[in-house]
Order: structure tokens, then sequence, then C-alpha cells
């Protein structure tokens, strides 16, 4: 079993719909990051969380230390939100210096 | 601003050559790190750097050498490639293990035949 899984792994929705894509992770962790790789490849941050909710623009992550998951939600969803979300987390029974990803999250918004 | 620069996008290599992947970061990052992407799984880590003339293994370094002669480059070394090593390679920086940020390079796609 992974020590990160996300689901689903592909996801088709309308323009405006809103989405939510999942992590769970088995391992204790100091912070967990959501990351956004467009279709031409490139990778950006989105967001890094410890506790609680962050909201950027219309993108909203939640993490539950307890149980051990987090969301990824996009409001009003728009076709260049279209691109694979990662999700990765901080081991923290390891140096900080690792990063475990999961397989990613395919999304595709049609208009 | 550059941010990180991967150098080049796509390579084809024949089994046996060798090759560097550069990675260049103008942000003054101390710590570097070299990811591969396979289809269907995670980014997995090959090598990091946290400063100038540090380097360590990560999950994956059989087969790769890196180094860090200075704060802005770490290359990354494939001395006799193999079919095993087709892969998307991944240069990212961030200014500290626990930075919110971290940034990513383009990308190199390799593919060893």
């Amino acid at each position: 079993k992974n020590e990160v899984e996300q689901s689903p792994q592909n996801l088709t929705a309308q323009e405006g719909e809103f989405i939510t894509i999942n992590c769970s992770y088995s391992v204790g962790i100091s912070a967990l990051h959501w990351l956004q790789q467009h279709p031409g490849g490139g990778i950006v941050s989105l967001f890094m969380l410890s506790s609680g909710k962050k909201k950027h623009g219309r993108l909203i992550a939640t993490i539950n230390i307890q149980e051990k998951h987090s969301s990824l939600h996009i409001t009003a969803s728009h076709p260049r939100d279209s691109a694979v979300y990662i999700c990765a987390v901080r081991n923290s029974n390891f140096g900080n210096e690792k990063l475990t990803f999961g397989t990613g999250t395919r999304l595709t918004i049609i208009p | 601003n550059a941010g990180v620069t991967q150098t080049p996008k796509f390579r084809i290599l024949k089994i046996g050559q060798s090759m560097t992947l550069q990675c260049a970061q103008d942000m003054n990052h101390n710590y570097m790190y070299w990811y591969r992407q396979d289809p269907g799984m995670g980014l997995k880590l090959i090598y990091y750097s946290v400063g100038a003339g540090i380097t360590d293994k990560g999950e994956v370094p059989n087969g790769y050498n890196v180094s860090r002669s200075t704060t802005e480059d770490f290359p990354l070394r494939l001395e006799l490639a193999a079919p095993s090593q087709t892969s998307v390679y991944f240069c990212a920086s961030s200014y500290s293990a626990r930075a919110t940020e971290a940034f990513f390079g383009q990308g190199t796609r390799l593919t060893v035949v």
C-alpha cells in the first residue's frame, strides 16, 4: 500500500462544477503539499498545510491530521483548471528533506 | 526572475551513453532536488542537496551522480544510460526543508533506446 493515496485517479466535470480531490496518507507527517502539474508538464506549488484550511482564489485545501486526510476543492471550475493535481507529504519520521508523492488526480473540465 | 531552469527539455540516448541534465536556480535557495516521474507513479527523489558542497542520496539514486559546486547549479549525471532510466526528470529548489513552496523546473523527458 502506498504511503500516499489519491482519489479519484481521473475526474471529468462540467465547467462551473464544484470539484473535490482527496488525499489519504498512512504515516505521521509534518506538512502536506498540493501541487498542480500542467498539461505541458510544469509543476507549481499550490498549498502547504500542517493544519486547518487554506484558501487561494477558487482553491481551498483542508487537512484533518487525526484522520490523515486532506482535500483540495475547486469552486466554479473552469477549463483552465484542467491539470494533474498531486498531493505530497513530508514524513515526520525522516529528515525533512524527503517528500512522498501521490500518483496524482487527472482533472478535466469540459466547457 | 527565471526561477528553476532545466536543460535539455527532451533527449534520446542510446544504451550505455552518458549525459548531464542541467539545473540552475536564481533564487539563492539552499535546497535543491532531483526527481523522476514514471507513468502511473508518484515523483521519486533521486538526490538532493542542502547547500553548496553537500549532496545526499534519495530513494532511487542508483545509476546517477550529482554535484553541487555552487548554490545556483545542481547537475544530474547519468553515466551508463539504461532503458530503466527512461523517465521525466524534474529539478526543484526551496529556501529550506520546511519552506511553504518548492519551485520546479519544466522537466526533461529522457528516452533511452
